[in-house]
């Protein structure tokens, strides 16, 4: 059973419009929420998370939305670069632990020049 | 510089053979991790540490075996009984923050490939 859901496996954008990956979880005792870039055969790399006490974060281009009700959340990149052009990933926790990561399964972006 | 050095980037084997992928790290973290990421699966938990000379079985663990025998080092063997052991592998770490911190540090990765 899938708990961290990224429903749309790619996305294309157009440079200098805003991206928005989506996320959805199912599990209610999830608490905080990261977003990973991955380039293709690197590691993943931590953009930006968000814990379930807040319900947006922000850090430059990089918004994380959270809306607990719906179990949803959603990365907004504004304005998108070609650069930003990866695969990112979702992930919750429990408690905040690092300890038992959800990743979703991922959304490929590209941002068209 | 810290970080998390992963060993070889890529990595052939035949069938039938075991094969171990390095992993270390500078970092002083606790824990340790290792995923397999394969084509529109996203990273899925093979075993984990969170302290020297213990380890716990992820999500996979079938065909797979670890040891920390140190807090820098989480080496991982592929053994023969992995059915599809051909996949980019990810070594990680992390602190156990409590919340605050960025989570899980991962290395560059192995590719696998077994024939």
């Amino acid at each position: 059973d899938q708990q961290v859901k990224q429903n749309s496996p790619s996305l294309s954008v157009q440079e200098g419009r805003i991206s928005i990956l989506n996320c959805d979880y199912t599990n209610s005792m999830f608490d905080y929420f990261l977003w990973y870039k991955k380039y293709p055969a690197e590691g993943p790399t931590f953009l930006i998370s968000i814990s379930s006490i807040k319900d947006k974060n922000e850090d430059g281009r990089f918004t994380v939305f959270l809306n607990k009700s719906a179990k949803h959340l959603s990365l907004h990149i504004v304005p998108s670069q070609p650069g930003d052009s990866a695969v990112y990933f979702c992930a919750a926790s429990v408690s905040g632990s690092n300890y038992k990561l959800t990743f979703g399964k991922g959304t490929l972006l590209t941002v068209n020049p | 510089d810290g970080g998390i050095t992963q060993s070889p980037k890529y990595l052939f084997r035949k069938e039938g053979q075991n094969v171990t992928l390095s992993c270390e790290q500078n970092l002083n973290h606790d824990a340790m991790y290792w995923y397999r990421q394969d084509p529109g699966q996203g990273l899925r938990l093979i075993y984990y540490s969170q302290i020297v000379n213990d380890f716990q079985k992820g999500d996979i663990a079938e065909g797979y075996s670890v040891s920390r025998e140190k807090k820098e080092s989480f080496p991982l063997t592929v053994t023969s009984a992995q059915k599809n052991p051909t996949a980019f592998y990810l070594c990680a770490s992390s602190i156990d923050s409590g919340g605050a911190g960025r989570g899980q540090y991962f290395g560059p990765g192995t590719r696998l490939t077994v024939t």
